[in-house]
């Protein structure tokens, strides 16, 4: 796949467990977080975002908390899913126009 | 409402040589942004356009370079490709700023 070689940090859950993958972001005056979850052979797909003025947002299965004194970005999925297998990002921004930094990534891999 | 289109998905191309990808947004999104995705870098920001303007430029040669036309569609290119090029090329689009939406991708690989 993609990451293949980046030797992305790795978390195993089982299948009906919540997953917490964590994110420390660079920039403090980044204002805008973004979630993305990349399964093998296609493009990011957005999960869930939060601005600055937040430290929770919560959709449907999902929840960001961000800490921005520690600058810290956490996304929990509640009764994790064989289809939740995949690369999540975490992406910062300054103020939405700019270029979008993403972190390293991390694979989630569900135990049946 | 049809996502982010990309052509080609993949391409295999000699190094010294130039290559031209395509990116459709979704209708309505102005704004088109470009990627580049490897093993050791992770995803990186190329550049961003909107309204035909490029607005943000990420840290890349001037060998890479794109456009967007009129109807939001937008191209980009690389010249003299080298062999650390090879690359999934992504493209996302947005309305004005926020959450993009990203295509499959464009697999480059340089030979």
């Amino acid at each position: 796949g993609e990451n293949v070689g980046l030797h992305l940090p790795t978390l195993s859950v089982q299948e009906g467990d919540n997953s917490i993958i964590n994110c420390a972001y660079s920039n403090s005056a980044s204002d805008y977080f973004i979630w993305y979850k990349q399964e093998s052979g296609k493009g990011p797909q957005f999960i869930i975002d939060i601005r600055s003025n937040m430290d929770k947002r919560q959709g449907q299965r999902v929840t960001v908390l961000l800490n921005k004194t520690v600058k810290h970005l956490s996304l929990q999925i509640a009764a994790t899913q064989p289809g939740d297998s995949a690369v999540y990002f975490c992406a910062e921004n300054i103020g939405g126009a700019d270029g979008l930094t993403f972190g390293k990534g991390t694979h989630l891999i569900i135990q049946p | 409402k049809a996502g982010v289109t990309q052509t080609p998905r993949y391409l295999i191309k000699t190094r010294g040589q130039q290559v031209t990808l395509s990116c459709s947004p979704i209708s309505g999104h102005r704004s088109v942004s470009w990627y580049q995705q490897t093993p050791g870098q992770g995803l990186q920001f190329l550049f961003e356009y909107f309204s035909e303007t490029q607005r943000n430029k990420g840290n890349f040669p001037g060998r890479f370079s794109g456009r967007q036309f009129s109807n939001s569609r937008s191209e980009m290119n690389v010249s003299t490709l080298e062999l650390g090029d090879s690359a999934l090329y992504l493209c996302a689009s947005s309305l004005n700023a926020g959450a993009r939406a990203f295509g499959s991708g464009t697999r480059l690989t340089v030979v």
